[in-house]
């Protein structure tokens, strides 16, 4: 089974520039993350769908962040304009609520790491 | 905001000795699980325990669970270098909520 696929995998911009990333999740997952890891942090979420409607964006910086799953399979994260405290790898992942509702074993992509300059 | 809190911060240890990892969160939560992160790399799922129990083995894992004292702990028994890597707690509230991550463990060990 392939697992969630991101690219690119690094990206380096400079400050007020925009970005674009992009994720395909496991084959049949209907919920799709994005999270934010700042280098020596722990993930933090930025988007969750659910198909292609969105589920929990309250920590996604809205006047500069964007993100969408038009098809519910492929989402896309847009950072625009960049600021150099983005730096940080952005994780996709993905997970399946089948075979029972307390199993939410989610499933990350290698990330992709921006650095803006 | 992160829900768990890893403790210690970082850990170093020889081969073949135990790495105990010590989680702690804050508010009611349906599962409560384990995160492994190789440098550069994204996160690899290591073991899921569910608020209704207690203790939960895979290979050389320990994972224990105490919902009165809001902590969980990670034991790897006989580590190995390839253990070498960050640990993350994350729990969800219920089922199909996000994830929310605690800061995670560095652990190293050295042969």
């Amino acid at each position: 089974e392939a697992g969630v696929a991101q690219s690119p995998r690094y990206k380096i911009i400079e400050k007020r520039q925009s970005v674009a990333f992009w994720c395909n999740p496991i084959s049949g997952h209907a919920t799709l993350y994005w999270y934010q890891q700042i280098l020596g942090q722990g993930p933090k979420l930025l988007i969750q769908f659910q198909n292609n409607g969105v589920v929990d964006d309250s920590q996604l910086p809205k006047d500069r962040f964007s993100a969408e799953r038009l098809k519910g399979v492929d989402s896309t994260l847009k950072i625009q304009p960049a600021k150099l405290e983005d730096s940080a790898v952005y994780l996709c992942a993905s997970s399946s609520l089948r075979g029972g509702e307390g199993r939410n074993t989610i499933y990350f992509g290698e990330g992709s790491w921006l650095t803006v300059v | 905001s992160q829900q768990g809190e890893e403790d210690p911060q970082a850990l170093s240890i020889q081969e073949g000795e135990n790495a105990t990892m010590n989680c702690s969160y804050k508010t009611s939560i349906n599962n409560l699980q384990w995160y492994r992160q190789n440098s550069g790399r994204g996160l690899v799922h290591l073991i899921l325990i569910r608020s209704n129990e207690r203790e939960k083995h895979s290979g050389r894992l320990r994972v224990t669970l105490d919902t009165s004292k809001k902590s969980s702990s990670l034991l790897i028994t006989a580590s190995r270098a390839a253990d070498t890597a960050s640990y993350f707690c994350a729990t969800d509230a219920q089922a199909g909520t996000a994830l929310i991550f605690g800061k995670g463990t560095t652990l190293s060990v050295s042969s």
